[in-house]
């Protein structure tokens, strides 16, 4: 049973270019998030998605960065015209499909995309 | 605002003795707490998790302990052994897990041979 895999692992763009970070959740898993890490610091929340529909995007910032779970294939971070304050390590979540009932759910993480702005 | 708190940075401990980490919350909304270990250039392991309705949970030689008047929990791993050394992050959610975790800065924890 595979985990969750991110690609690229290790990501160079130039200040102005895009990058795109690819997720894809644990089997049987229908939630994602994305959360950043900068340097000799905690990971922040970014965006909590389902298939087709964003969830919570309330750390997000506002311009520049998008995200996706289409009904098919990876969830994608996208990050437009990229400055060197991106570079971090951007990591991906999952959890489970919820069920009825009282219950909780622990978010399992990939490995991360190293992004670095150059 | 750090609404997850982690006041030590650094922890070293004797291989076979006990490791407390702690980790204090502000957010009263948080109902359900977990303890996740890192290593350089991997993604964060989930250790173990407890919910408001517990104090205490126990897997294997992790042990989290959670006191809610005083907003506080610590994980507790004894005995120590080498390959605990890591960084350890507490984490916080609210409705049992179904939102987004935030996390405290993390306490890189050392295991002394």
């Amino acid at each position: 049973n595979a985990g969750v895999m991110q690609n690229p692992r290790h990501l160079v763009r130039r200040r102005g270019q895009e990058a795109r970070l690819r997720c894809s959740p644990m089997k049987g898993h229908s939630h994602v998030y994305w959360y950043r890490q900068l340097p000799e610091e905690g990971l922040k929340f970014m965006v909590y998605l389902q298939k087709e529909n964003i969830i919570d995007e309330s750390g997000m910032p506002k311009e520049r960065f998008s995200a996706e779970f289409p009904k098919e294939g990876p969830s994608i971070l996208r990050i437009q015209q990229v400055v060197r304050g991106d570079s971090a390590a951007y990591f991906c979540a999952s959890s489970p499909l919820r069920t009825s009932g009282p219950s909780s759910y622990e978010q399992y993480f990939g490995p991360g995309t190293r992004l670095t702005v150059t | 605002d750090q609404q997850v708190k982690q006041n030590s940075p650094s922890l070293s401990v004797q291989e076979g003795r006990i490791s407390i980490l702690n980790c204090d919350y502000t957010n009263s909304m948080f109902d359900y707490f977990l303890w996740y270990k890192k290593y350089p250039a991997e993604g964060p392991t989930f250790l173990i998790s407890i919910s408001s309705i517990k104090d205490k949970n126990e897997d294997g030689r992790f042990t989290v302990f959670l006191n809610k008047s005083a907003k506080h929990l610590s994980l507790h791993i004894v005995p120590s052994q080498p390959g605990d050394s890591a960084v350890y992050f507490c984490a916080a959610s609210a409705n049992f897990g179904n939102e987004k975790l935030t996390f405290g800065t993390g306490t890189r924890l050392t295991i002394i041979p």
